[in-house]
């Protein structure tokens, strides 16, 4: 079964930093591209993040880029996601998600509130 | 970036009842559109991708058709299991983005 976990989560002030973990189980992980997508309170779904299989190519959108970084340990079968100089727009559930495109497994989501 | 509209922003309907929901692209994205179900407090669910593939598990009572920029997801004999919040997802190019919601209520 398809498990993946997120943690990591919490209270943090503006322009601090904080960093995500995804376990995954369940799957070859080294084969799958990775993503962290977000959704703050009470709104839509935004795409944060993707990496490639070997994490030698990362995407970002203009709204983290240069903030965040998304990162993987395949021996560890684990996902990553530094984020840095955060913002109280950044207040969100972060949910780490399996594949480049479509979705189909996601995390639980760990939530994420930056406030002073 | 690639703009995804979606329609309605919510919704009411009755139990057997039909629906859809659309999602207009601001440019070409092809077939790369997944919709997925998003119920209160859960992670979201994909239940269609490439616009017309029914993911593994999901009911034939879903289906997603597709008309030049305009994406639609239909649901047939709603059941209360139906209700949630569905959001398209267009994967054509980066940045990935998505429609803002249709929230589907029963009645």
């Amino acid at each position: 079964e398809v498990q993946l976990v997120e943690s990591g989560g919490g209270l943090v002030q503006p322009g601090r930093s904080l960093k995500l973990s995804c376990a995954a189980s369940g799957f070859t992980f080294s084969n799958y591209y990775m993503a962290w997508v977000r959704q703050a309170p009470k709104k839509g779904l935004e795409w944060v993040a993707t990496i490639s299989t070997s994490g030698s190519r990362t995407y970002y959108p203009d709204s983290v880029k240069g903030r965040f970084t998304i990162s993987r340990d395949n021996a560890k079968s684990s996902l990553y996601l530094q984020m840095n100089s955060l913002k109280s727009e950044d207040t969100a559930t972060y949910y780490c998600a399996r594949g480049g495109q479509r979705f189909a497994y996601w995390g639980q989501g760990t939530l994420v509130t930056v406030s002073s | 970036d690639i703009q995804m509209t979606q329609s309605p922003s919510s919704m009411s309907a009755s139990l057997g009842d039909t629906v859809t929901i659309n999602c207009l692209a601001s440019q070409d994205i092809g077939n790369y559109l997944s919709w997925y179900q998003q119920k209160p407090g859960k992670s979201p669910k994909l239940m269609i991708y490439g616009a017309t593939n029914l993911e593994d598990g999901v009911p034939s009572r879903f289906s997603g058709s597709r008309s030049g920029s305009d994406y639609s997801l239909t649901i047939n004999s709603l059941g209360y299991d139906d209700e949630g919040i569905y959001h398209c997802h267009q994967y054509y190019e980066y940045p990935l983005t998505f429609g803002s919601g249709t929230k589907l209520e029963i009645k």
